[in-house]
């Protein structure tokens, strides 16, 4: 089966970086996603990367993927109070995205 | 220009009443996602429209949940009768092409007492 699996707490402080981790099942995953979710708010496209990248960065994000380990990392650099949200890594199932229980992300001051 | 939205936002019923969920994709979006997330879990897959046609409903639960989208625009999604293992946030989303972004609105709440 399909399964993408992601810790579901981490807590830092203002300033500090992120690392949120994930692991995916479906080596044939074209593209893998981090998707975020503020309260009361639908899921926000956050970033992607294609499968035969290793790296991407945009601005604060920088996304590494391992496809031999299957593992995906999202790394927030300076995170800031306005980055707790909850974060979800999603590969893409056919058609459909499969997502993992999300991480709270939770940044204290 | 308008994202995509749901109605209601949150809505509690009761075990053995009916629900009917809507979702309005961005103008022009031929597909239409239906996905949930029961508490704790993970964001599910429900279905897949292409204009009004069901592309894939292999997420669908079971025969208490149907799913609509007349005319290719708007769609939705009924539970009847609705189970307490129904409660959860039902999120939809929409597409322009096949591996494109997938837009999502707020999501629906349903409490199921």
């Amino acid at each position: 089966g399909e399964d993408v699996e992601q810790s579901l707490f981490l807590s830092v402080r203002e300033g500090d970086s992120s690392v949120i981790n994930c692991t995916y099942t479906d080596s044939s995953s074209t593209y893998l996603y981090w998707y975020k979710q503020e309260p009361g708010a639908g899921l926000q496209l956050l970033t992607y990367i294609f499968s035969n990248m290793d790296m991407k960065q945009d601005q604060r994000l920088t996304v590494l993927l391992n496809k031999k380990d299957k593992h995906l990392s999202l790394r927030i650099a300076d995170t800031q109070t306005g980055d707790s949200a909850i974060y979800f890594c999603a590969e893409m199932g056919g058609t459909a995205l499969i997502f993992g229980k999300g991480t709270t992300l939770s940044v204290s001051s | 220009e308008a994202g995509v939205t749901q109605f209601p936002s949150h809505s509690v019923i009761e075990k053995g009443q009916t629900v009917t969920l809507r979702c309005d994709p961005i103008s022009g979006h031929d597909n239409l996602y239906w996905y949930r997330r029961v508490m704790g879990k993970e964001i599910k897959f429900l279905l897949h429209f292409v204009k009004e046609s069901k592309q894939d409903e292999s997420g669908m639960p079971n025969n208490r949940f149907l799913a609509e989208r007349t005319g290719g625009t708007y769609s939705t999604l009924k539970v009847q009768p609705a189970e307490l293992e129904d409660s959860g946030v039902y999120f939809c989303a929409s597409s322009q092409g096949n591996l494109n972004e997938q837009f999502f609105g707020p999501g629906t709440r349903l409490t199921v007492l």
